[in-house]
């Protein structure tokens, strides 16, 4: 089965400052990534997602993941934080063939500090 | 853009009441999804459905727990009798039939359930 750890439950960053949430999961395959960002009282956004090929992917409000095989991690970045990125972060693993059921971290409440 | 929509936005029911949540999915997708947040806790799959049947759930997924699409346009959730631990927030998700391979889901804003 499938799991996701995320290490961080919460991080606190100074805004300008870079940031780095850490996905570590577990699949016995090449999984499909996902990171989703969750402001308060709002659903979850994808933020960006990896399925095959290079393995830095882009995605939205300026973020990047990069997928790491060896180290099974997936982690988020942002070269400088705004106070506006202040949330709750997911990252889910999701498994490919029929269904495509996510399975999600417990999440990475972040926090920026002016 | 499209998007999905749920109702209601926060519903606080009695222990043991019926409760129904409702979810407009987004209207070219085939598949369609709840997921439920307790307070604090990681997002948990709860079931999926293509083509007018479940094709997955979970264990939360019990008796107690339905889903329906009575129509072309609404999805909806039934908790036929509510415990004090069904309280927490309630995601509809659907994804495109051309996206079965990607997994990308689109996520509504949730439904908060109380349950006293």
């Amino acid at each position: 089965a499938q799991s996701v750890t995320q290490p961080d439950i919460h991080i606190t960053v100074s805004e300008g400052a870079s940031l780095e949430l850490r996905c570590n999961y577990s699949y016995g395959a090449t999984p499909y990534l996902f990171w989703y960002v969750q402001s308060p009282g709002q659903g979850l956004q994808l933020l960006l997602k990896y399925f095959s090929g290079d393995t830095l992917v882009q995605g939205i409000k300026g973020f990047e993941a990069e997928f790491k095989r060896s180290q099974s991690s997936f982690n988020l970045r942002k070269p400088s934080v705004h106070w506006s990125d202040a949330a709750e972060y997911f990252c889910a693993v999701g498994a490919r063939g029929g269904g495509n059921k996510l399975t999600f971290g417990t999440g990475t409440q972040l926090k920026v500090e002016l | 853009e499209p998007e999905v929509t749920q109702t209601p936005s926060h519903q606080v029911t009695q222990m043991g009441q019926e409760v129904i949540l409702r979810c407009v999915p987004i209207s070219n997708h085939l598949y369609f999804y709840w997921y439920r947040q307790i307070l604090g806790q990681k997002v948990e799959f709860l079931v999926s459905f293509y083509n007018n049947e479940i094709s997955e759930k979970s264990e939360i997924f019990d008796d107690q727990f339905s889903v329906e699409r009575p129509d072309g346009s609404n999805f909806t959730l039934k908790i036929r009798s509510t415990k004090l631990e069904d309280s927490a927030m309630y995601f509809c998700a659907s994804r495109a039939d051309r996206a079965v391979n990607t997994g990308e889901l689109f996520f509504g804003e949730g439904s908060r359930l109380t349950v006293l």
